[in-house]
């Protein structure tokens, strides 16, 4: 069965500073990635998403997550993180067909003006 | 907000009861997802609806039933509620099988007292 980890469960950063969010999947097959995120009282949306081609995808406000297949790893970065990026952010993974979606536990990040 | 509706928004049930829980997709999308997000968890994939059939299923016991309807909108019924069913259950719809990103509803906070 496919599982995903999300190794810091809170983050706390000021603001400027640079995010790198782990995630690491286990599945043996070929997979589409994902990033969602969840700010206070809001609808979990999506951030971004691989599906093939170019390992390093962009998401909107200036996120990215790089697909690293050799360490079944998928993880978020962004190189200054504002205040706004409060929120809780969700690795999610589902073999191809997308019948099954798979989430991690979740990271919540706090940003401190 | 996504155009992904869900009623009611907070719930109340006892042990043993059942339970009904309602999603309107956004327009135009015909295919319907359910999770659960127990606290402090990332959602759990139930099950998938595809034009009115089931079309995908998590590790959920066969309690866990749901429908979707013409107009694509879509039930999440639980018999036999247990303390653990308590959650938010989240519904999220997308355009079709094929497509990838998925809008999630606002939830239903389930409570089994």
């Amino acid at each position: 069965a496919q599982s995903v980890s999300q190794h810091n469960h809170h983050v706390i950063l000021s603001e400027a500073a640079s995010l790198e969010l782990g995630c690491n999947y286990s599945y043996g097959g070929t997979v589409n990635l994902f990033w969602y995120v969840q700010y206070p009282g809001q609808h979990l949306q999506l951030l971004l998403k691989y599906f093939s081609g170019d390992p390093l995808v962009k998401g909107i406000k200036g996120f990215e997550a790089e697909f690293i297949k050799s360490k079944f790893s998928f993880n978020l970065r962004k190189p200054s993180v504002q205040w706004s990026d409060t929120a809780e952010y969700f690795c999610a993974v589902t073999p191809g067909g997308y019948q099954k979606v798979t989430f991690g536990t979740g990271t919540k990040l706090q940003v401190i003006p | 907000e996504t155009g992904v509706t869900q009623s009611p928004t907070h719930l109340i049930k006892t042990r043993g009861q059942q339970v009904t829980l309602r999603c309107s997709s956004q327009s135009g999308h015909n295919t319907v997802s359910w999770y659960q997000q127990a606290l402090g968890q990332g959602p759990q994939f139930i099950f998938q609806y595809y034009r009115e059939e089931e079309n995908g299923r998590g590790n959920f016991p066969p309690r866990f039933s749901g429908l979707q309807f013409p107009n694509y909108s879509s039930e999440l019924n639980v018999n036999a509620l247990e303390l653990d069913d308590s959650a938010l259950y989240l519904c999220a719809s997308r355009p079709g099988l094929a497509e990838d990103t998925q809008y999630f509803g606002p939830g239903t906070r389930l409570t089994v007292l």
